[in-house]
């Protein structure tokens, strides 16, 4: 079955360079979802989109930016990088009404 | 504020054994909860989910309880494997304008010794 598939999956960057994280949900899902996540943290909400439209938005900075696509895929930018946004991101893409989120294996950003 | 937390950051269990972990929630008006397991540098992984018009679900092996009398939630794992070795998030489905967030507790390692 078809995965939320998220690029890259490594990254490293340097201060105050700019990232740009790819999400490709499942198929049919209308809803997607970016989570940030720190060593030893839980998964912190940032930002979702319901239909291509910014459904919901949690702690992201202003430096942060996000959107999606007509084909659903969605892009979470990042800019003046910090050594401390230096974390697991993942995507997850579901279907509202409580059926359940299913996430991707995430991108592991490094910032030196 | 929404809050959902887990009560033991680490658990550990002799293999076979069966293995409770906890949450507790703060939302009472969230209609819908699901456990995910996160194994090192992967994405979590859905295991079981449960509505608030249930107080039992059970899957393979697993059984989520629902308590929302003290919004306690907890799972619970049979005949524990050392594949079991994870962090466990339980997280709480919120619905807020119409719009869903779902939102984690703080994880628990679950180590399963052999």
């Amino acid at each position: 079955a078809a995965g939320v598939i998220q690029s890259p999956r490594h990254l490293i960057k340097e201060k105050r360079e700019t990232a740009t994280l790819k999400c490709y949900p499942i198929p049919r899902h209308d809803t997607v979802y970016w989570y940030q996540q720190g060593p030893g943290q839980d998964p912190q909400f940032l930002i979702s989109f319901y239909e291509k439209m910014q459904s919901d938005k949690g702690s992201i900075p202003d430096r942060f930016s996000a959107q999606q696509f007509s084909d659903y895929h969605s892009e979470l930018n990042m800019s003046s990088l910090e050594l401390g946004d230096s974390a697991l991101y993942f995507c997850a893409s579901g279907r509202t009404g409580g059926y359940g989120y299913t996430f991707g294996s995430g991108t592991r950003l490094t910032v030196v | 504020g929404e809050s959902v937390g887990l009560h033991l950051p680490t658990l550990s269990v002799q293999e076979g054994d069966n293995s409770i972990i906890n949450c507790a929630y703060s939302n009472s008006a969230s209609d819908y909860f699901i456990w995910y397991k996160q194994e090192s540098g992967k994405g979590p992984q859905f295991i079981i989910d449960i509505r608030s018009n249930m107080d039992k679900r059970q899957g393979q092996r697993v059984t989520v309880l629902l308590n929302k009398t003290v919004k306690h939630l907890s799972l619970q794992i049979a005949a524990t494997q050392p594949g079991d070795s994870a962090v466990y998030f339980c997280a709480e489905n919120s619905v807020n304008f119409g719009n869903e967030k779902l939102t984690f507790g703080t994880g628990t390692r679950l180590t399963i010794i052999p």
